[in-house]
């Protein structure tokens, strides 16, 4: 069965630059979810799209800012990245709000 | 205190041996229950969702919901060396998107 597809699937960046991470939710579902796991830590939500519109918001920095296309892959953009940023990211995905299904994860790394 | 307590192991047990885990949660809003499984540096993947007190059984795994006392537990029957991972429960409530993680039990099954 085909899953979440992240990309990519790793990346390492320097203080104060910019990345995007990009997820290609399960075929016909309409939700993505986007998580931070810190080492050691469990995924802390940070926000989430449903039909291309923000549908929940949790701890995400102002640095960060993600959208859904209208192909229902979502995109999550971190400026003036900081040492703390380094983690790893996961979207998930859901039809509608039911179970959340997460991707591989993106594995950040600021230098 | 956390919302969702999860005790952090890590919980040794040996092959064919019943894996117990359980979580606690304080706020009674939680309505949805799930546990994933998370080799590591990979992504959590699902393995029970409920919203109901009772058990649900899927294969060696039965899940548990206790609303009344706020209180959930995996019991993996015939365990395999390969269910060595982390364990997390999660929940969410009946509005928002937002999956509340518990902080995850390390497990080791021994050949």
């Amino acid at each position: 069965a085909a899953g979440v597809i992240q990309s990519p699937r790793h990346l390492i960046k320097e203080k104060r630059e910019t990345a995007t991470l990009k997820c290609y939710p399960i075929p016909r579902h309409d939700t993505v979810y986007w998580y931070q796991q810190g080492p050691g830590q469990d995924p802390q939500f940070l926000i989430s799209f449903y039909e291309k519109m923000q549908s929940d918001k949790g701890s995400i920095p102002d640095r960060f800012s993600a959208q859904q296309f209208s192909d229902y892959h979502s995109e999550l953009n971190m400026s003036s990245l900081e040492l703390g940023d380094s983690a790893l990211y996961f979207c998930a995905s859901s039809l509608v709000d039911n179970e959340q299904f997460f991707g591989p994860g993106t594995r950040l790394t600021v230098l | 205190q956390k919302e969702v307590e999860q005790d952090p192991g890590p919980l040794s047990v040996p092959e064919g041996a019943i894996v117990s885990l359980n979580c606690t949660y304080s706020n009674s809003a939680f309505q949805y229950f799930m546990w994933y499984r998370q080799y590591s540096r990979k992504g959590p993947e699902l393995l029970m969702y409920t919203y109901s007190s009772g058990n649900k059984e899927d294969g060696r795994f039965t899940a548990q919901v206790d609303k009344s006392s706020k209180y959930i537990s995996l019991f993996i029957r015939d365990s395999q060396p390969s269910d060595s991972a982390t364990y997390l429960c999660a929940m969410k409530k009946a509005a928002g998107n937002k999956l509340t993680f518990g902080g995850g039990t390390r497990v080791l099954v021994k050949p």
